[in-house]
């Protein structure tokens, strides 16, 4: 099993422009999270899903999209690139909402 | 807002000598769990406890739990200059709602000298 992976593993952006964090897993989860890290701040979960085609808010989603259209993929998009985005992002998987998860081994976005 | 606030920021220790790391929380909880992340990777799970539950074990890794006082703590025996990088926890509320969500605190940096 690859477990969970991520794309890119590094990323700059101008202000505004628009990309889409690749996340997918092979271990047959239903759940599937977004986390951003940044300094000081722990993990901060951005958007969740429970399953295919379900999806909500976490604590900090302005500025990004999701969708989960099959169990294995997780896509993050971010709308209108800011500098308040620059971050590590972290794609997270589990077999349920409340069991332990699997990291992906992050992004790392520079909005300039 | 953090629900897990973990102590301290920062510890350095010698090898084989014991850590201890703790977290406070602020509501209720379903489980914690604790993740380790070694420096630029992604955080890897180490144990899970449940509410129910006050102590677990796995390998070096002791973890309790105290509902009553909302806190946990992370002891790792006999520490290696391996074990040198942060701990996170992380906890784990559903409530009344269908799904939950896991929040996680700032983590505790660990260096282990060798």
């Amino acid at each position: 099993n690859a477990g969970v992976t991520q794309t890119p593993k590094f990323q700059v952006l101008k202000t505004g422009q628009s990309m889409t964090l690749q996340c997918a897993q092979d271990m047959n989860h239903e759940y599937m999270s977004w986390y951003r890290q940044d300094p000081g701040m722990g993990l901060r979960l951005i958007h969740y899903s429970v399953g295919a085609g379900i999806t909500d808010q976490g604590e900090v989603p302005n500025g990004y999209n999701v969708s989960r259209s099959t169990t294995e993929d997780f896509p993050l998009r971010l709308l209108s690139a800011a500098p308040s985005q620059t971050s590590v992002y972290f794609c997270a998987s589990s077999e349920t909402h409340g069991s332990w998860q699997y990291f992906g081994p992050g992004t790392r976005l520079t909005v300039t | 807002s953090q629900q897990g606030e973990e102590d301290p920021q920062a510890l350095s220790i010698q090898e084989g000598e014991n850590a201890t790391m703790n977290c406070s929380y602020k509501t209720s909880i379903n489980n914690l769990q604790w993740y380790r992340q070694n420096s630029g990777r992604g955080l890897v799970h180490l144990i899970l406890i449940r509410s129910n539950e006050r102590e677990k074990h796995s390998g070096r890794l002791r973890v309790t739990l105290d509902t009553s006082k909302k806190s946990s703590s992370l002891l790792i025996t006999a520490s290696r200059a391996a074990d040198t990088a942060s701990y996170f926890c992380a906890t784990y509320f559903a409530g009344g709602t269908s799904y939950g969500k896991l929040t996680f605190g700032q983590g505790t940096i660990l260096t282990v000298h060798p």
